[in-house]
């Protein structure tokens, strides 16, 4: 595809179930990134894949969330037992990964999750 | 730890005036700075790259510039119109690291008033 793209755009969900996000990166692109968006918080990051390499899960803010990269493409991040403060835009980005190089991340539209 | 600070956090301005947006960092160990436009509902669209050697980029009527050792950027818009009214967010990138986190700023909201 011409850029990345995320699944679902809007998920209401109630508290205490989980959801799955998707991501679909650019094709070709080894470096994969999930942030969030809450509201008056700014993006702030929280899991970074680089082609085989182990995950830099650093920004999870708890062990509530995972995700994962199947065949060092398509990312799902999962949330259980939602929250009412996971509410937020969930952004995805993804770049050449080329080491030495000023490369840019190209961020996808978001899913929008509403936890009630 | 890297923080990121645009102040103000929304701007309102008629069309046409020229405008900067500012952009202040505490950790000058920056490998760049790029500057990007969220608009409603939408994702990241990045705007201007500058690396840490790089005193500014240009683009267009944006011009962004960078003094690494003040920890400071700013985005000027000439011109502005109506179209740019958007959010616009800085970030950086750690120099050090195998990690290309970007660390962002809260972002400023411009209204640009026809």
């Amino acid at each position: 595809g011409a850029g990345v793209s995320q699944s679902p755009s809007n998920k209401v969900t109630e508290k205490g179930k989980d959801v799955e996000l998707r991501c679909d990166p650019i094709s070709g692109h080894t470096a994969l990134y999930w942030y969030r968006q809450s509201l008056g918080q700014g993006l702030e990051f929280l899991i970074y894949f680089q082609g085989n390499s182990a995950p830099d899960k650093s920004g999870l803010p708890s062990d509530r969330f995972s995700a994962e990269r199947t065949g060092g493409s398509v990312s799902t991040l999962t949330i259980q037992r939602t929250q009412q403060e996971d509410s937020a835009v969930y952004l995805c980005a993804s770049s050449r990964g080329l080491a030495g190089v000023q490369e840019t991340q190209y961020f996808g539209p978001g899913t929008r999750l509403l936890v009630l | 730890k890297q923080e990121v600070t645009q102040i103000p956090a929304a701007l309102s301005v008629p069309e046409g005036e020229n405008l900067v947006l500012n952009c202040s960092f505490t950790d000058s160990a920056i490998y760049n700075l790029q500057w990007f436009r969220q608009d409603p509902g939408k994702g990241l669209t990045s705007l201007l790259l500058i690396q840490s050697s790089q005193r500014e980029q240009t683009s267009g009527r944006l011009n962004a510039s960078l003094d690494k050792s003040s920890g400071r950027s700013t985005l000027y818009i000439a011109a502005s119109q109506p179209g740019d009214s958007a959010t616009y967010l800085c970030a950086v990138r750690p120099l050090t690291g195998a990690n290309s986190k970007l660390t962002f700023g809260k972002g400023i909201t411009l209204s640009v008033r026809p």
